[in-house]
């Protein structure tokens, strides 16, 4: 299909393993975002790609979290030594410069 | 700098009540506003928008309209469905110095009882 893709679905993991969820955006699309987002709450800003300018990394909340993305293709967010409050949904998003954002299905990571 | 702030939830409406959703917001430049909308087990998908002062957005019977003036942009629906019930996003989008950032409001759930 056309739309913005995660992998895995899901993700359980035990506290202190790193993990990497992977995001496939809408082809063309310079922008490219990640959320989380924790049980019952809102969007949380991670980090936010455009083109080749360098990354907003402003959201992410500890040195654990890292992401890549590949000129405007396949990005990656790495969470190292997760730990419980890590567990969460986290999303992929992507865009046109200007336009609407087009949300992936999410990542359900699980740290026990 | 950039906010949305929107009504605190839970909502719950009986079927065909009338539905508002307060959205207000806070922005440097000028700024498109979203709704999203989040169904159970479900991602998040656009549910209107408006880029523009006084424009309206609208789908599926719902409607929100850009306030400059007011730093508005209120969901409403005549006549609500027990499958609306959903999580309710206001976000807006501005031109940043680098590229187009997005801002997210914290959710509103909706329940809609038959």
């Amino acid at each position: 299909g056309a739309g913005v893709s995660q992998s895995p679905s899901n993700k359980v993991t035990e506290k202190g393993k790193d993990v990497e969820l992977r995001c496939d955006p809408i082809s063309g699309h310079t922008a490219l975002y990640w959320y989380r987002q924790r049980l019952g709450q809102g969007l949380e800003f991670l980090i936010y790609f455009q083109g080749n300018s360098a990354p907003d990394k402003s959201g992410l909340p500890s040195d654990r979290f890292s992401a890549e993305r590949t000129g405007e293709s396949v990005s990656t967010l790495t969470i190292q030594r997760t730990q419980q409050e890590d567990s969460a949904v986290y999303l992929c998003a992507s865009s046109l410069t200007t336009y609407t954002q087009y949300f992936g299905p999410g990542t359900r990571l699980t740290v026990l | 700098g950039n906010s949305v702030t929107q009504m605190e939830g839970p909502v719950t409406l009986s079927e065909e009540a009338f539905l508002t959703i307060n959205c207000t917001y806070t922005a440097t430049g000028y700024p498109s506003l979203f709704w999203y909308v989040q169904y159970p087990g479900e991602g998040l998908q656009l549910l209107l928008k408006a880029t523009k002062a006084d424009d309206k957005g609208s789908n599926k019977g719902f409607e929100a309209t850009y306030r400059k003036e007011t730093t508005s942009f209120h969901l409403e629906k005549g006549s609500v469905q027990v499958s609306d019930s959903a999580v309710y996003f206001c976000a807006l989008s501005d031109q940043g110095n680098t590229g187009n950032q997005f801002y997210f409001g914290t959710g509103t759930s909706l329940t809609v009882i038959p």
